[in-house]
């Protein structure tokens, strides 16, 4: 059964970059899917990050383009979030998880709250 | 950008009554890319709907999603007591973009 967890720091500083990592088990995440991240808001809801298959094949939400970057780790089965020159805005829950063919996802970690602030 | 609005943003219903929820796109989505997820309180969401009317491996046969282009719908036939949540519908089509949500509420 595949299960993926996050794990990062839970406060980051404005202007800092916020980095997290998915840890994926009980799947191969050289399987040919894609995994990625989304968040959520209060305020703007849920806002899809990135994805990113396994051979190093990247896709960016627009508006957070700039920002992102997404890695994966097959070795350690794992993939990380990185997150560059946040504000409060970027305060949310962040979920990583599976996306087949980067469509929907359908597995999702517990998710992780981080909060920006100085 | 795809902009989904769900409609309404709360439905208030009891137990057994059938369930209507509404995700209209701002242009069509191509290829009916779309997904229905449940979220409960401090619970990730939920993929329950893919390709419109696809059901999720798990999710009972009460659930079903139909629509196409613009217009798509979330029908849960009989309300069970674990039905009360919020309802995201996501197109896939272009991009990933999420509705704001239909929360689902006992009457």
């Amino acid at each position: 059964q595949v299960q993926l967890q996050e794990s990062g720091p839970g406060l980051v500083k404005p202007s800092e970059t916020l980095p997290l990592t998915c840890s994926v088990s009980g799947y191969s995440i050289s399987s040919g899917n894609y995994w990625g991240w989304i968040r959520q808001t209060p305020g703007k809801g849920l806002e899809w990050i990135g994805s990113m298959y396994h051979s190093g094949l990247t896709y960016y939400n627009p508006s957070l383009k700039s920002r992102v970057t997404i890695s994966v780790d097959t070795s350690k089965s794992q993939f990380s979030l990185k997150l560059s020159s946040v504000t409060a805005a970027d305060t949310a829950v962040y979920y990583c998880g599976r996306l087949p063919a980067n469509s929907y996802m359908d597995v999702w970690g517990k998710g992780t709250t981080v909060t920006v602030s100085s | 950008e795809i902009v989904l609005t769900q409609s309404p943003g709360t439905l208030s219903l009891s137990p057994g009554e059938r369930a209507t929820l509404s995700c209209r796109a701002s242009q069509s989505v191509s290829n009916n890319y779309l997904a229905w997820y449940q979220q409960k309180a401090g619970q990730a969401p939920k993929l329950l709907i893919y390709g419109a009317s696809s059901t999720a491996t798990g999710i009972p046969d009460r659930f079903s999603g139909s629509g196409s282009g613009t217009d798509f719908t979330l029908t849960i036939s009989r309300l069970e007591p674990e039905d009360f949540a919020v309802y995201y519908c996501q197109q896939y089509g272009r991009s990933l973009t999420f509705g704001g949500g239909t929360k689902v509420e006992i009457k």
